[in-house]
């Protein structure tokens, strides 16, 4: 069945380092990929997406690039913020499961300035 | 705004008690979605409706009941069957039309006292 592994946390970065959190996927046909970002008490917000292979979602400076060959989704930012401080979900949603979306298990970051 | 109205946004039960919490969407999105989330861990699913009057049970359904009797409304019960119910409740909508992704509301802070 469908899934996403999702890199564990939590991650302590200092401000402006350079952020990557790990995301690969399985699925059974054409899935489209986001990522979901929720702040302390709150739900989670689309961060960004991307619906077919080779695309990159972009969005407040966080980048992913859907990699058909690895299967993945890692997202990436070059500079990140006190504010960035989040926990950041990597998930897929796959038309032929319909259209029901399967989340990774959340990654913590912290940025420390 | 479009959006998605989850309510309480506190609320706290006795042992025993039955409590509902409230997802209203005005997005005209089809299918909606109940999530648990506890302290530390991802989104675990518990109910799901694609289409008014249907719903399914997710991978946690046992101590929960829903009804969709109105396209925006899907509200979500917790009875006393449910043994541990403290943790956050998200509801989540989405368009069975358009791969937008999830759309969540704030969420509930569920809490037995």
């Amino acid at each position: 069945g469908d899934s996403v592994t999702q890199m564990e946390g939590p991650v302590t970065l200092s401000e402006e380092a350079f952020l990557t959190i790990n995301c690969t996927y399985t699925a059974t046909g054409y899935p489209s990929l986001f990522w979901y970002v929720q702040y302390p008490g709150e739900g989670l917000q689309l961060l960004l997406k991307a619906t077919k292979a080779d695309d990159k979602g972009s969005n407040k400076g966080f980048e992913a690039t859907y990699r058909k060959e690895t299967t993945s989704f890692h997202l990436e930012k070059g500079s990140v913020q006190v504010s960035d401080s989040a926990v950041y979900f990597c998930a897929l949603s796959d038309r032929f499961a319909g259209n029901q979306f399967y989340f990774g298990t959340g990654t913590s970051l912290t940025v420390i300035p | 705004d479009g959006g998605i109205t989850q309510s309480p946004k506190y609320l706290f039960r006795k042992e025993g008690q039955n409590v509902t919490l409230s997802c209203e969407q005005n997005l005209n999105h089809d299918a909606m979605y109940w999530y648990r989330q506890d302290p530390g861990q991802g989104l675990r699913l518990i109910y799901y409706s694609q289409i008014v009057n249907d719903f399914q049970k997710g991978d946690i359904a046992e101590g929960y009941s829903v009804s969709r009797e109105k396209k925006e409304s899907f509200p979500l019960t917790v009875t006393s069957a449910q043994k541990n119910p403290t943790a956050f409740y998200l509801c989540a909508s989405s368009s069975n039309r358009e791969m937008r992704g999830y759309t969540f509301g704030s969420g509930t802070r569920l809490t037995v006292v």
